[in-house]
């Protein structure tokens, strides 16, 4: 049973980073892409980017610059990093692991952060 | 990369089927074989229903199938129960390694 606990700050200053870090249990943490997901209250899904077991990273590239993912194989975690945030970014934050690939099978509990001065 | 476009609410009855859209370009839906289906409840994580356009994935009901014509994909879902009332959203692969969401749709089981 695969499962993803997610933990991280909850209020930010504007122009602070955001920081979020993922732990799996359960299955491999080889052989997937590890995968961050933002939804903004009320409104849709919006993928930030991924990285996988070789440390391979993707971005969207409206975020590309000021966002960081990394990984820590032996303690079978994942981390995001978000600089210069802004009120826009405020949204429930996600992670999550893909089935093979090009999907989102397992998430995280979410996490939301409030960028608010 | 503009988001792919869902109509913003869906509704049927009990038993009834209905069928949510999603529409994307040749750069994303039918470029490739690589959209997913999302159902969200109020508060709660997107739960993983379709993957690679139709398949679904082990423990969701053959209720819930997928299909893809052209530069659009659908989720139909039949036999509508009142627990399947939430948001859906697709997705599809984008090229050069990233994704593309749908804006969401509300299902209303009336």
């Amino acid at each position: 049973q695969v499962q993803l606990q997610q933990w991280g700050a909850g209020l930010l200053n504007p122009s602070e980073t955001l920081s979020l870090t993922c732990a799996v249990s359960g299955g491999s943490f080889s052989g997937y892409y590890w995968t961050w997901i933002r939804q903004p209250p009320g409104k849709g899904l919006e993928w930030i980017g991924e990285i996988n077991h070789t440390g391979d990273t993707n971005f969207n590239p409206s975020l590309k610059s000021r966002v960081t993912i990394s990984i820590d194989m032996s303690k079978k975690q994942f981390s995001l990093k978000l600089t210069s945030v802004t009120a826009a970014d405020t949204a429930v934050y996600y992670c999550a692991r893909s089935f093979a690939r090009y999907n989102f099978a397992y998430w995280g509990q979410g996490t939301l952060v409030t960028v608010s001065s | 990369q503009s988001a792919l476009t869902q109509p913003r609410s869906v509704s049927g009855s009990p038993g009834q089927s209905v069928t949510i859209s999603c529409t994307g370009t040749s750069n994303d839906v039918n470029g490739y074989n690589y959209v997913s289906w999302y159902q969200q409840h109020p508060g709660k994580a997107p739960k993983f229903l379709i993957y690679d356009v139709t398949k679904r994935p082990s423990g969701v009901p053959d209720r819930f199938s997928g299909s893809k014509s052209g530069n659009t994909a659908s989720l139909t879902i039949s036999g509508l129960q009142s627990e399947d009332e939430a948001d859906y959203y697709c997705c599809s692969y984008a090229g050069s390694y990233t994704f593309v969401f749908g804006g969401g749709t509300k299902l209303t089981v009336l």
